[in-house]
Formats: C-alpha cells, structure tokens, sequence
C-alpha cells in the first residue's frame, strides 16, 4: 500500500491562477481531510469528507472548493488564490478507528 | 472556535535527558492524540488515548488523558537525537457521528548530542 499521496509536492502560483491539489489513497478509508498548516502553527481544517459524494466544511473553508466522486481520491481546488493560501497542505485519511494516516504534503507559494 | 494550548512551545535538550510537554484545553474532548511531525512530512501519529484518566506507553513516550478530559501530557525518557521535530497534540470531538480534530501549535524539539 502507497498509503496517502499527494500531488505535487511544491508549486508557485501567481496571484488569481487556479490549480487542484490531487490526494489519493489506497487504504479503502472513508474519512478523508484537507488541512494546511502555516508556518510556526498547528493544522487547521479546511475541508472533510465522510464518504464518497459526501463532504462538509471545516475551520477555514473560504477559498477552497472540494469533491469526493471516489473512495479513493478527495481533491482540493483554489480558485483564485491569493497570497494569504501560501501554506503547507496537508491530506488525512481513517477508517473507523480515530488514527489518521496524513500525506507528505503540498508546498503552496502563491506570490 | 476551539483551541489548544500546547507548551512549552519549543525546547532545546541534552541527549539523554527526559523531555515533557502538554497540551490544556478550554473545551472537553473524548480523544487526545499525539502526532510527530519530522522536516518535510506529514504528521505521524504516537499514541492514541480514549479514557479519562488513562496511561498509555510507546516504547520511550508515556502519555496521559486528563481527568478533566481537558488536558493531556506527553513524555520522553531518555531522549535522542532522532526525537527532534514537531510534536502536535490534537483534541477529537465528535458532531453528529463526525469525527473532528483540533490541533495545538506544536512543541519544537532540538536534542542536543
């Protein structure tokens, strides 16, 4: 099992572009989470989803845009980025149990 | 929202020595967890604990669950230079059958050799 991946693992955006954060994973988990984290602090909940075709808002939902066609796969879209998304991005998948299995991460730089 | 205090907020060690920290809420939970976060990862968690009270070990790392459900330490014996990086403690509630995390800020650990 590859476990949670996430794609890319750095990019620059200008400001106003658009892009798809890709997280996958191949644990069969139905909850799945979309974090960032800023530099020096915790990880605050963006988006999650309890099922496929199923998703909710977190603590910093404004900006974000999520879907969950699959099991498997649970993308994040910015729209319009705007320098204040520079961050680390973070997905998190779990089954039944409380333990979630995070990802490497996404480095975002919107300049 | 909720939050999590987590402190001390970063920390410079001998090897060898024992380190601790913890993590104090405003809000109950029914779930602290303890994560470690190495340079350039994702958060990888260390233990998991779901009573009141309880006294969970994992290898050189003891943690507790408050009686108050509000608070939770962690500790490590003997630390090594591997035991750098960023230990997290997370609070988990549940809404409506939804599981959600609140993360504290994070302790930075440097062990000097």
């Amino acid at each position: 099992n590859a476990g949670v991946t996430q794609t890319p693992k750095f990019r620059i955006l200008k400001i106003g572009q658009s892009m798809t954060l890709q997280c996958t994973q191949d644990m069969n988990h139905n909850y799945m989470y979309w974090y960032r984290q800023d530099p020096g602090m915790g990880l605050k909940l963006i988006y999650y989803s309890v099922g496929a075709g199923i998703t909710d808002k977190g603590e910093v939902p404004n900006g974000y845009n999520v879907s969950r066609s699959t099991t498997e796969d649970f993308p994040l879209r910015l729209e319009l980025a705007a320098p204040s998304q520079t961050s680390v991005y973070f997905c998190a998948s779990r089954r039944l149990s409380e333990i979630q299995y995070f990802g490497p991460g996404t480095r975002l730089l919107v300049l | 929202g909720q939050q999590l205090n987590q402190s001390p907020q970063s920390m410079f060690i001998q090897e060898g020595e024992d380190v601790s920290m913890n993590c104090t809420s405003s809000s109950i939970f029914n779930t602290w967890l303890w994560y470690k976060q190495d340079p350039g990862e994702g958060p990888v968690l260390l233990i998991a604990l779901y009573k009141a009270g309880e006294l969970t070990s994992n290898g050189r790392l003891t943690a507790q669950f408050g009686i108050t459900r509000k608070d939770s330490f962690l500790n490590i014996s003997a630390s090594i230079p591997s035991d750098v990086g960023i230990y997290f403690c997370a609070g988990s509630t549940t809404t409506s059958g939804t599981y959600k995390y609140i993360f504290g800020t994070g302790t930075r650990l440097k062990v000097l050799a």
